[in-house]
């Protein structure tokens, strides 16, 4: 199956600080990419989503000026948690989206768990 | 309005019984519909997928779903239970353009 890799995997950063996450395609080109945020216990909550060379779409509630999101290429989007809280503090996880033939399947990465103190 | 609702937030079953996870839609155009797994502090598994076609899909690791747009519903089912499944499972509808994920039902199996 396609792999979505993530990278950190994990961060701890000061409060006001900035941090960015990356998610890969790595065996295909992923026309859309997805970010999630789930708390403990909690299901995932779709962040926004993002198509390579344009803006992204930001659901309901989610501040984008606060978590930017860029997509720069058909294999990499980055998402940038700015001047960040402890109430930031979460697990992060991309999907991608686009294999050749499988156009409906969203590939998930293993996630990020950001730690503001 | 989309939405996913599985019953059921703890499943606990015996090692070698029928696994039984619900899972119920609501949508107005046809869903697409997905299970997947997540063991701790990882990412998401792909178990397996219903878009359109044979209504009994199968999946990795012994597992199927079935399709029954009467019920609206695609519940997971596996005929043994093993330790390794032991996870958190997760129904989704990915159409539309809209992610819609189930609040997640937690499996435990027990020696």
């Amino acid at each position: 199956g396609a792999v979505v890799s993530q990278h950190p995997s994990r961060v701890i950063c000061k409060s006001g600080t900035s941090v960015k996450i990356e998610c890969r395609s790595l065996d295909f080109q992923a026309t859309t990419m997805f970010w999630y945020r789930q708390f403990p216990k909690k299901s995932l909550m779709l962040m926004a989503t993002s198509n390579e060379g344009s803006k992204a779409t930001y659901e309901q509630g989610v501040e984008k000026d606060k978590f930017l999101i860029n997509h720069a290429s058909l294999t990499l989007s980055t998402l940038t948690v700015t001047s960040a809280h402890p109430e930031d503090s979460s697990f992060y996880i991309c999907s991608a989206r686009g294999g050749t033939g499988d156009v409906e399947t969203q590939y998930f990465g293993p996630g990020t768990r950001l730690l503001v103190l | 309005a989309q939405s996913v609702t599985q019953l059921g937030s703890h499943v606990s079953v015996s090692e070698g019984a029928l696994v039984l996870l619900r899972c119920n839609y609501s949508s107005s155009v046809p869903p697409y519909l997905f299970w997947y797994v997540q063991y701790p502090n990882q990412g998401l598994q792909l178990l397996l997928k219903y878009t359109t076609g044979a209504t009994l899909v199968k999946g990795i690791n012994g597992f199927e779903a079935e399709f029954k747009k009467s019920e609206t519903s695609f519940h997971l089912t596996k005929p043994s239970a093993h330790m390794s499944d032991a996870a958190e499972y997760f129904c989704a509808d990915l159409n539309a353009g809209k992610s819609t994920f189930g609040d997640g039902t937690t499996l435990t199996v027990k020696p």
